[in-house]
């Protein structure tokens, strides 16, 4: 069964750093690229990024270039999404999701597993 | 890269039929097979419903059904149900430098 496990809630204050975690199970990992969504309080989806785990080769949506960072490790099935700096815009529900490899580097067809979501919540 | 453009809201009565419009531009739903489609309940995760405009993954229901014509995709829900009440959004691949993008999202009502 594939699942998409992320890793549980936060609490931080503006100006801390945080790393959120997407663990994958069930398939082959570095085979499909996994893709970050954020969806902000009472708000629509957003696309954030995406990382092709065989190389960590990564995309991102011109909005969020620079505010985050994502990455993968191979080893253990693991992507993640940090942050060097919280803001109290980034307060939001973040979704880890998998996107089958059409052509490789090429067009996302669709996300077809996704994790539970992570609650980040930046307040002073 | 704007969202793409969807209504706010769309209702009809159990055993009715709808239809959820989606448009963008000839970068992104108009030019590509890309389209998608995510039902998302209150307080759960996104479920893909329909990829590739009108495929529909093992397991979802035959009355979701997926067309395109131009600039602009559709969502046909027939013989509505009280489980489909949620909000329905669809995305693409864009040739932008976005990459990817989402609708603006769609209410479902189930009057």
């Amino acid at each position: 069964e594939v699942q998409l496990v992320q890793s549980g809630a936060e609490v931080k204050k503006p100006g801390e750093s945080l790393k959120i975690s997407c663990k994958g199970s069930g398939y082959s990992f570095p085979s499909y690229s996994i893709g970050w969504v954020r969806q902000m309080p009472g708000k629509g989806l957003e696309w954030m990024g995406i990382i092709y785990p065989r190389d960590s080769d990564t995309r991102y949506s011109p909005s969020l270039r620079g505010q985050v960072t994502i990455s993968a490790d191979k080893s253990t099935s693991t992507a993640y999404l940090q942050w060097s700096s919280l803001k109290a815009s980034d307060t939001a529900i973040y979704f880890c999701a998998r996107a089958p490899i059409i052509i490789f580097r090429g067009p996302i067809s669709s996300f077809d597993f996704w994790g539970q979501g992570t609650q980040v919540t930046v307040s002073s | 890269q704007s969202a793409l453009t969807q209504p706010a809201s769309v209702s009809g009565s159990p055993g009715q039929s709808i239809t959820v419009s989606c448009t963008g531009t000839g970068s992104d739903v108009g030019g590509y097979i890309y389209v998608s489609w995510y039902q998302q309940h209150p307080g759960k995760a996104p479920k893909l419903i329909l990829y590739d405009v009108g495929h529909r993954p093992s397991g979802v229901s035959s009355r979701f059904s997926g067309s395109k014509s131009a600039n602009t995709a559709s969502l046909t829900i027939s013989g509505l149900q009280a489980e489909d009440e949620a909000d329905y959004y669809c995305s693409s691949y864009t040739s932008s430098s976005a990459f990817y993008v989402f609708g603006t999202g769609t209410t479902v009502t189930v009057l």
